[in-house]
């Protein structure tokens, strides 16, 4: 499948900051698809894309879809502790019956 | 909760077993794909089935094997068991065949030893 780079691979942040990370692809997507996974738990949908340089937002989640559609990019305002996680971005595999091809992730510890 | 339920939680089996792992999608969710968690690979597709139908395959081994059930709940077949086969599982289910948003379950944890 397609290759998915997250960076950075890990943040350490303090509570109250903001947070910016981002997913580039070797090629073209349709859809990006931002998850959050907690230890020993499954990955939480937080934000679907679906368009060339759409911006949505969950809460205090931004999420963009790059005008190339090759990128994508998620920020957290205002971190709390019970951010701490790993965010992975995925996009859907066409070659792979819409399977999601997923990125390493980037791990995220805040600090109170 | 994502309404995806995998069972069991944990399992701890030896090399050469065979185990089997459950999950049922949400409510009027027609897809269920399979993916596999490791510290070195990340989430890695397995198989995708629509409906009762395999539509799609992944990185999946021969020693494994899915299938989906006139209910709609999936078993992931694991079987010659590995000590490189110990991992998270993870069912994900979706409305359609093709759409995009994959609800995940809690996941399985393998231990083979």
């Amino acid at each position: 499948g397609q290759q998915l780079n997250q960076s950075p691979q890990s943040m350490f942040i303090q509570e109250g900051e903001d947070v910016s990370m981002n997913c580039t692809s070797s090629s073209i997507f349709n859809t990006w698809l931002w998850y959050k996974q907690d230890p020993g738990e499954g990955p939480v949908l937080l934000i679907a894309l679906y368009k060339a340089g759409e911006l949505t937002s969950n809460g205090r989640l931004t999420a963009q879809f790059g005008i190339t559609r090759k990128d994508s990019f998620l920020n957290i305002s205002a971190s709390i502790p019970s951010d701490v996680g790993i965010y992975f971005c995925a996009g859907p595999d066409s070659n792979s019956g819409y399977a999601l091809n997923f990125g390493k992730g980037t791990s995220l510890l805040v600090t109170p | 909760d994502s309404g995806v339920t995998q069972t069991p939680k944990h399992l701890i089996t030896a090399t050469g077993q065979r185990v089997t792992l459950r999950c049922s999608p949400r409510s009027g969710d027609l897809s269920v794909y399979w993916y596999q968690q490791s510290l070195d690979q990340g989430l890695q597709f397995l198989i995708h089935y629509y409906n009762g139908e395999e539509r799609a395959k992944g990185n999946i081994l021969e020693r494994f094997s899915a299938q989906q059930f006139p209910d709609l709940h999936s078993e992931l077949n694991l079987s010659s068991l590995e000590l490189g086969d110990s991992a998270l599982y993870f069912c994900a289910s979706s409305v359609a065949v093709i759409y995009n948003e994959q609800f995940f379950g809690p996941g399985t944890r393998l231990t083979v030893l």
